[in-house]
């Protein structure tokens, strides 16, 4: 099992270009959440989804939008990003309530917004 | 108040010697609490679930006090490998939230 994978790894962008950063998990798993890391700040939650079709506002989602049309894959997109959308991203995923599942994490994406 | 609150750090500690981290959380209806370990540049991973009557792996010891609404982390012995951010994690419904971490380093 690859577990969780990110695509891309790095990416830099320009000011108003837009990207998806895609989350794919091979464990069947119900929950998938995306995280922002910036330093000093934490894991903020951005959004996250319970199942196929379903997604919900995290801690900071604006300027992020989310798709889970298929429950392997969780879509973040950046419509017109912003130089404060520099961070590393993380997707992770639970089999089921992450109060009593462990979260598995991605190996991040690293994103620069010039 | 923050909802998770971690003493960032960093701390400077001599191979061998014993550590302490504690979280304070603020949101008294969790249930489930945790420690992740991160790595540099590295996503973070489940170090220990921290079970009510508090629990122990090896070298390392969670402990839980809802009346305070806080947890901690012991680290006995420690190892140059146990060098890492170590991250609060509380659950507040359907979602995980964590603290912003504490640096260890272990000195040689």
């Amino acid at each position: 099992n690859a577990g969780v994978t990110q695509t891309p790894k790095f990416r830099v962008l320009k000011t108003g270009q837009s990207m998806t950063l895609l989350c794919a998990q091979d464990m069947n798993h119900e929950y998938m959440y995306w995280y922002r890391q910036d330093p000093g700040m934490g894991l903020r939650l951005i959004h996250y989804s319970v199942g196929e079709g379903t997604t919900a506002k995290g801690e900071v989602p604006d300027g992020y939008n989310v798709s889970r049309l298929k429950k392997q894959n969780f879509l973040l997109g950046l419509e017109s990003a912003a130089p404060s959308q520099t961070s590393v991203y993380f997707c992770a995923s639970t089999k089921g309530l992450p109060s009593y599942n462990e979260q598995f994490f991605g190996p991040g994406t690293r994103l620069t917004v010039l | 108040r923050k909802e998770v609150e971690q003493d960032p750090g960093p701390f400077n500690v001599p191979e061998g010697a014993t550590v302490a981290f504690n979280c304070t959380y603020s949101n008294s209806a969790s249930q489930s609490f945790f420690w992740y370990r991160q790595d540099c540049r590295k996503e973070p991973k489940l170090l220990m679930s921290v079970y009510s009557s508090g629990n122990e792996d090896g070298r390392f010891t969670a402990q839980l006090n809802r009346a305070s609404q806080y947890i901690s982390l012991l680290i006995r012995d420690s190892k140059l490998s146990d060098s890492a951010t170590y991250l609060c994690a509380v659950n507040r419904d359907d979602k995980i939230i964590f603290g912003k971490g504490t640096r260890l380093h272990i000195l040689p």
